[in-house]
C-alpha cells in the first residue's frame, strides 16, 4: 500500500524567510510524484510531476526535488500569498492501478508580512 | 481554458435522504476521478472512469455509493441513505488518458456535503 507522510503539519514564515516542506513516501513503482496547493474552500491546484529521483522542478518561487524517498518543496522569499496548504500525492503501480493518486494530509503554510 | 465544474458547491441533506452531485470534466479529458477529503485531510481515491467505462470503484466506502458516466463526459456521484460519517468535500479531477507517462490530475472546488 502507498503512503505518504507530509512534515511539519503546519508552518509559519515571515514574508522572505526561506524554507522547506517535505514529502517521505513509500510506494510500489513510483510512476510520478505530484504536488498541489490547496486554498480554502477550493480543489488542489496542480503545481509539478517529478517522475524520477534526482529529478528538480522550479515554478516562480517554488522549487520541487526527488529523492528515492522523499520530496522537498524548498520556498524562497516566500510572500503572503503563498499561504496555502500544500499537498503531496504519489502514484504508483500497487494493485495494477497506475492512476490513482495516494495523498499526505498536508502542509499548512502561512506567510506573514 | 474552463477547468473541472462541480454541481452544486454546497449541499445539505438530512439523515436518509439520496444526494447527486455532479461533474463536468475539462473537454477532451478521458480519465475522471473521484475523491473524498475529510476536514484536515488529503484527499482519498474513490473512483475512476475511462470515458464511460468504470475501472476501478475499490474506494467507495459502501455500496450506498455510486457513480456513473453514461456518455463519457458529465459523471454523477450519488449517495442513497446518507450516514453522518458520508459529511466531507467530494472532489472530481479529469485528466489526459493515463498512459506510460501519467497526466496531472486537474480538480474541481469540490463539493461540501453536510449530512444533518
Amino acid at each position: 500500500e502507498d503512503q505518504v507522510t507530509q512534515s511539519p503539519e503546519a508552518l509559519r514564515l515571515q514574508e522572505g524567510e526561506s524554507s522547506s516542506l517535505n514529502c517521505s513516501y513509500t510506494v510500489s513503482g513510483l510512476r510520478g510524484l505530484f504536488w498541489y496547493r490547496q486554498d480554502p474552500g477550493k480543489g488542489p491546484e496542480f503545481l509539478f510531476t517529478l517522475y524520477s529521483a534526482g529529478e528538480e522542478k522550479e515554478k516562480e518561487r517554488l522549487k520541487a526535488t526527488l529523492t528515492k524517498k522523499e520530496s522537498f518543496l524548498h520556498i524562497t522569499a516566500p510572500k503572503p500569498e503563498d499561504s496555502a496548504t500544500y499537498l503531496c500525492a504519489v502514484q504508483g503501480n500497487s494493485g495494477g492501478s497506475n492512476y490513482k493518486l495516494t495523498f499526505g494530509k498536508g502542509t499548512l503554510l502561512t506567510v506573514n508580512p | 481554458g474552463a477547468g473541472v465544474s462541480q454541481s452544486p458547491r454546497y449541499k445539505v441533506a438530512k439523515r436518509g435522504q439520496d444526494v447527486a452531485l455532479r461533474c463536468d470534466p475539462i473537454s477532451g479529458h478521458v480519465s475522471l476521478f473521484w475523491y473524498q477529503q475529510a476536514l484536515g485531510q488529503g484527499p482519498e481515491f474513490l473512483t475512476y472512469f475511462q470515458n464511460e467505462a468504470q475501472l476501478d470503484k475499490s474506494g467507495l466506502p459502501s455500496d450506498r455509493f455510486f457513480a456513473e458516466r453514461p456518455e463519457g463526459s458529465v459523471s454523477t456521484l450519488k449517495i442513497q441513505r446518507t450516514q453522518q460519517e458520508d459529511s466531507a468535500v467530494y472532489l472530481c479531477a479529469s485528466s489526459l488518458a493515463t498512459g506510460k507517462r501519467n497526466q496531472p490530475q486537474h480538480f474541481g472546488d469540490g463539493t461540501r456535503l453536510s449530512i444533518l
